[in-house]
């Protein structure tokens, strides 16, 4: 029962941009609560890809973006690469919830 | 460099008990949140139970709360999780993560670094 809601699946040719949403409310994107991504590679823990809804940690590519607008947020591959596929999930804080994680998005590279 | 190392997974049966352990490095411990997220098979993240950095404030999922308890000890640099009255519904991965931020609720946090995981599987 996330709280946070992505599409299930989105998929790109390599080299194109693909987006992915990530859809929450009053109590937690639109409270003014950071959002935060994730990438899971096929069998390994989930590593940090944007945090502060925008900022890159050291080594992630420029090809990853994050924005932030209201009670959504979105991330956005460009440039797709075969080493990009895997899944991804969107976190941010939740008034009455606590952590709160978004329902996930697999990406497929063409 | 950071490292989270989780131990403590297995088969229990339901209604049985279990701790989950997260041994800290590469970083001051004692200044951060931390975290225990778990993911069940084939499903996405489910955010577990937090602890402050000095372990006074405990928060924790309606889905787990009254059954299990955070703890850390900021001396052995090591992060628990005592699982109790185990159901099927909690079998998953466990991942310990390290916040990136001192408090475990009321803010902006995000998870920083990540353990490998541990299995626990409640079946009888």
């Amino acid at each position: 029962q996330s709280v946070l809601t992505q599409p299930p699946s989105v998929s790109g040719a390599p080299g194109q941009k693909v987006t992915i949403s990530c859809t929450g409310s009053s109590s937690n994107i639109g409270a003014g609560y950071d959002v935060h991504w994730y990438q899971q590679l096929p069998g390994t823990a989930p590593k940090l890809l944007i945090f502060g809804n925008s900022n890159r940690p050291s080594g992630v590519p420029d090809r990853f973006s994050g924005s932030k607008s209201g009670t959504s947020a979105s991330l956005a591959i460009t440039g797709l690469q075969a080493e990009d596929e895997a899944d991804y999930y969107c976190q941010s804080y939740d008034s009455s919830s606590g952590g709160v994680f978004g329902t996930g998005t697999k990406v497929t590279v063409l | 460099q950071v490292q989270l190392v989780e131990s403590g997974g297995g088969v229990v049966q339901p209604g049985r008990s279990l701790r989950l352990s997260c041994a800290a490095s590469g970083f001051t411990f004692s200044n951060y949140g931390m975290h225990w997220v778990r993911q069940a098979p084939g499903k996405g993240l489910e955010w577990v139970a937090a602890t402050s950095y000095d372990g006074d404030n405990k928060y924790y999922a309606d889905s787990v709360k009254g059954r299990f308890t955070i703890s850390r000890d900021n001396s052995k640099n090591t992060l628990y999780v005592q699982m109790n009255s185990l159901r099927a519904e909690d079998t998953a991965v466990y991942y310990c993560a390290k916040g990136s931020l001192p408090w475990g609720g009321g803010h902006s946090y995000c998870f920083d670094y990540w353990g490998q995981g541990t299995l626990v599987t409640v079946s009888s």
